[in-house]
């Protein structure tokens, strides 16, 4: 149980271009949503927490024009990387909490993008 | 604003060496913590975690760890690593005075020499 999916697993795109990333509960609801970043060789940096039904909230320092999150039901969440550059390259993943006592996380696989 | 500390960048042994990788936090009141790995390329795994209770956890692959609440600390050990064991571990730690968010160590590299 509590699988998280992330898709797509790799995506290319254009300098300029937006992408969409999607990451699913499977198989539990979760009513909160997070969104990281990692770097290569470098510790994952939560990017924002997302409620269902209701705005994300951004750390310091993200764009939130830039990284627009959704968490429009309570098993999808996604994160669109507006007008995408260079620097936007990464590794994204997602986790979700589920409606439970206990604040654990799930880890979904995690989304490589590359921009070129 | 809570932290957690992961010693050692990057340690390496040889095979059947004992491993132990240090994790602390800043003092938060109620805690989780979590041992996670990433293999070269792959997704986050969890090893082990603690809620409560037993404060000597077990996790997979033959992981241990220890919560010694006195010194925030949540070391990760095991007795004998093996190549396969080359990975980053990350130290996270999940502060309920920040409203359940997990906050994560800046990771050590584990290279096991065959």
């Amino acid at each position: 149980g509590a699988v998280v999916s992330q898709h797509p697993s790799r995506v290319i795109c254009k300098s300029g271009t937006s992408v969409k990333i999607e990451c699913r509960s499977l198989d539990f609801q979760a009513t909160t949503m997070f969104w990281y970043r990692q770097f290569p060789k470098q510790s994952l940096m939560l990017m924002a927490t997302s409620n269902e039904g209701s705005k994300a909230t951004y750390e310091q320092g993200v764009e939130k024009d830039k990284f627009l999150i959704n968490h429009a039901s309570l098993t999808l969440s996604t994160l669109t990387v507006t007008s995408a550059h260079p620097e936007d390259s990464s590794f994204y993943i997602c986790s979700a909490r589920a409606h439970s006592g206990t604040y654990e996380q799930y880890f979904g696989p995690g989304t490589r993008l590359t921009v070129t | 604003a809570q932290s957690v500390s992961q010693h050692n960048h990057h340690v390496i042994l040889s095979e059947a060496a004992s491993l132990e990788l240090g994790c602390n936090y800043s003092y938060g009141g109620t805690v989780n913590l979590f041992w996670y790995v990433q293999y070269p390329g792959q997704h986050l795994q969890l090893l082990l975690k603690y809620f409560s209770g037993d404060p000597l956890v077990k996790g997979i692959k033959g992981f241990e760890a220890e919560f010694i609440k006195s010194k925030f600390s949540f070391n990760l050990r095991k007795p004998s690593v093996q190549w396969s064991d080359t990975a980053e571990y990350f130290c996270a730690v999940i502060f309920y005075n920040q409203g359940g968010k997990l906050i994560f160590g800046q990771g050590t590299e584990l290279s096991v020499k065959p």
